[in-house]
């Protein structure tokens, strides 16, 4: 358990509306990811944070902002809402063990855009 | 482009062995993952190899040929509680995973 929360787990909103989703660990993990999963397609990474306000894009990062302000907290904000955006969205934090590094995944957050 | 591919579904009998393939064309190489994702559920790491060759872990085992761009997931004495999603994953040269779109895995009794 690499302790990583999402929250909310589960949200509705409407098309034009702000969300806000946030990452939560508390191991001190320096770099933390946003992805999202679609049916038939494989994990794709939206941002990534490799520290306090150090932040940078992936590869579907549009419609989307971020920000740490904190080590323990990483949000994801849709700043409006489209259909687009339904997903399954997971936080990652990345852990180093034997010689290299891995991704541990949170429970995530299923978000559905009316 | 970077590409990993791997068949959409497979299925196999409680007891068998089934081999997941997955290829790969990544800009880099700086090491191979899978995953084992159950529906609903998060990613969970199972596997990472770097070097060519085996990787036993218990029950599975990860193969990789850096050179013809080639992993497979082998998994033995299958249970029911195997059925899930297996995601291979590939650390590109900027050090981002590249992810394939899964496999789902269906056991059958």
């Amino acid at each position: 358990d690499a302790g990583i929360t999402q929250s909310p787990r589960h949200k509705v909103t409407e098309t034009g509306t702000p969300v806000t989703l946030r990452c939560h660990q508390t191991e001190n993990h320096r770099y933390m990811y946003w992805y999202r999963q679609d049916p038939g397609h494989g994990l794709r990474l939206i941002h990534y944070s490799y520290g306090v306000k150090d932040t940078d894009k992936g590869e579907v990062s549009d419609g989307y902002s971020v920000s740490r302000s904190k080590t323990e907290d990483f949000l994801l904000t849709l700043e409006s809402a489209t259909s687009s955006q339904t997903s399954v969205y997971f936080c990652a934090i990345s852990e180093s063990e034997g010689g290299h590094e891995t991704q541990y995944f949170g429970p995530g957050t299923r978000l559905l855009v009316l | 482009g970077q590409n990993i591919d791997q068949p959409t579904e497979m299925t196999a009998t409680e007891g068998a062995i089934v081999q997941i393939n997955c290829t790969y064309q990544t800009s880099g190489f700086n090491g191979l993952f899978w995953y084992q994702q159950h529906a609903g559920e998060a990613p969970t790491f199972l596997s990472y190899n770097v070097l060519d060759g085996l990787e036993e872990k218990g029950r599975f085992s990860s193969f990789l040929s850096r050179s013809k761009g080639y992993s497979y997931l082998l998994l033995k004495e299958l249970q029911m509680k195997d059925s899930a999603s297996y995601l291979c994953a590939v650390r590109d040269s900027n050090y981002q995973l590249i992810w394939g779109a899964g496999t789902k895995l269906i056991i059958k009794p």
